[in-house]
């Protein structure tokens, strides 16, 4: 059973910083591209960033870029997204999904952890 | 404003059918697959439909989607009460190099 757990999320101070980590099991992790996806409270979705399966190649949204930072390590299953200089826009449930590079479709999703920026 | 537009809310009675639109343009929906999520209140998004038109295994056959140039449409037949969730229409953008979402369309069953 393909499983992605997301952990790391909290409260944070504007301009501050914060590691989320999302640990993927039942399935060869390292054949996929992964992506990270938010949701702001009561908003919809949106694409944050991406990482291929070897983590050649990454692509981040511009409000992010320059703040954040995609990573992985195949050897542990684990995929990770480094926030930084965080702003309260920041605000979200962010998900950890498995993209399917063909079609370009999320197959599977984390349960999400919630990243809270405020004074 | 999200890239991809879908209407914010739809509502039918039960054993109903309902469709929920979501329109792109030629950087996205007119070049590629289009994909559609089903989110319940308070779980994570779930796979509905990809590539389209197909469904993923244990999706049931109420659930279909169709795609026409730049435009997609995600429909339900025999509506239920526990089809009420908010549903995603996302697809590729080669000009922004990542996936593209819909704003969400919210069904209520009344």
């Amino acid at each position: 059973e393909v499983q992605l757990v997301e952990s790391g999320g909290g409260l944070v101070k504007p301009g501050g910083s914060l590691r989320l980590s999302c640990a993927a099991s039942g399935f060869t992790f390292s054949n996929y591209n992964m992506n990270w996806v938010r949701q702001a409270p009561g908003k919809g979705l949106e694409w944050v960033s991406s990482i291929s399966s070897s983590g050649s190649y990454i692509n981040y949204r511009d409000s992010v870029k320059g703040r954040f930072s995609i990573s992985r390590d195949n050897a542990k299953n684990s995929l990770f997204l480094q926030l930084d200089s965080l702003r309260a826009e920041d605000t979200a449930v962010y998900y950890c999904a498995r993209l399917y590079s063909y079609g370009y479709y999320f197959d599977y999703w984390g349960q999400g952890t919630l990243v809270t920026v405020s004074s | 404003q999200s890239v991809l537009t879908q209407p914010p809310s739809v509502s039918a009675a039960p054993g109903q059918k309902v469709t929920i639109s979501c329109s792109g343009s030629s950087s996205n929906i007119g070049n590629y697959y289009v994909s559609w999520y089903q989110q319940l209140p308070g779980t994570a998004p779930k796979l509905l439909i990809y590539d389209n038109n197909e469904r993923p295994s244990g999706i049931p056959d109420r659930f279909s989607g169709s795609k026409s140039g730049t435009s997609a449409t995600l429909g339900i037949t025999g509506l239920q009460t526990g089809d009420e969730a908010d549903y995603y229409c996302g697809a590729w953008d080669g000009g922004l190099s990542g996936v593209v979402f819909g704003g969400g369309t919210k069904l209520t069953v009344l």
